[in-house]
């Protein structure tokens, strides 16, 4: 089973470059989020999705965009890379939303540096 | 925002040891979920806690959510090389956001 699957995995960037990660799941969840990973701060949310046509700002939701394009698939969108975006992102759904206790799947990450 | 905060942030320890790993907030969760996570992969549920008080274990895994519903703890019993990874702690705010808050982690090491 693919579960969640992301698209690249690693990506090197100048500032001021654009580009789109993609997500898509296999699992028919309505649920679908972003999150960025780093050291020492744990997972922050940039972006959720709790049903396809609606997406919402998480914690750190500034310099990003995201399409919910279908129910399986949601993009997060750079503009303009900058620096302070060098992460690593994941990607994760959840069949049920996390306030019924739903369980989040995660991607296995894309490794994004911005030079 | 809520803020979950683990501790201890690294933990070395000898096969056959145990331990335990805290995550604490000044403020309620409507439920407690525990992640592990390894190198290069995205984190992996363990358990959620719902109701203050319960008690939750996963073999050598045991799961505790605080009376308040403020504080959660995992405890190790007898840790192997296979339990070395970085458990995350993630809260259900209470205010209907519908999102999860992340703890920054404890990053477990246990040695041979």
């Amino acid at each position: 089973n693919a579960g969640v699957t992301q698209t690249p995995k690693f990506q090197v960037l100048k500032t001021g470059q654009s580009m789109t990660l993609q997500c898509a799941q296999d699992m028919n969840h309505n649920s679908m989020y972003w999150y960025r990973q780093d050291p020492g701060m744990g997972l922050r949310l940039i972006y959720y999705s709790a049903s396809e046509g609606t997406t919402d700002k998480g914690e750190v939701p500034n310099g990003y965009n995201v399409s919910r394009l279908n129910k399986r698939e949601f993009s997060l969108r750079l503009e303009s890379a900058a620096p302070s975006q060098t992460s690593v992102y994941f990607c994760a759904s959840s069949e049920r939303t996390v306030m019924n206790t739903g369980e989040l799947f995660f991607g296995e990450g894309s490794r994004l540096t911005v030079l | 925002t809520q803020l979950l905060e683990q501790s201890p942030q690294f933990l070395s320890i000898q096969e056959g040891e145990n331990l335990t790993v805290y995550c604490n907030s000044s403020s309620v969760f409507s439920s407690l979920q525990w992640y592990r996570q390894e190198p290069g992969e995205g984190p992996v549920l363990l358990v959620t806690v719902v109701t203050g008080g319960e008690v939750k274990k996963l073999k050598r895994l045991t799961f505790q959510f605080g009376d308040a519903r403020k504080d959660s703890s995992l405890h190790i019993t007898a840790a192997q090389p296979g339990d070395t990874g970085l458990y995350l702690c993630a809260g259900v705010e209470t205010r209907g956001y519908n999102k999860l808050i992340f703890g920054a982690g404890t990053r477990l090491a246990v040695h041979p």
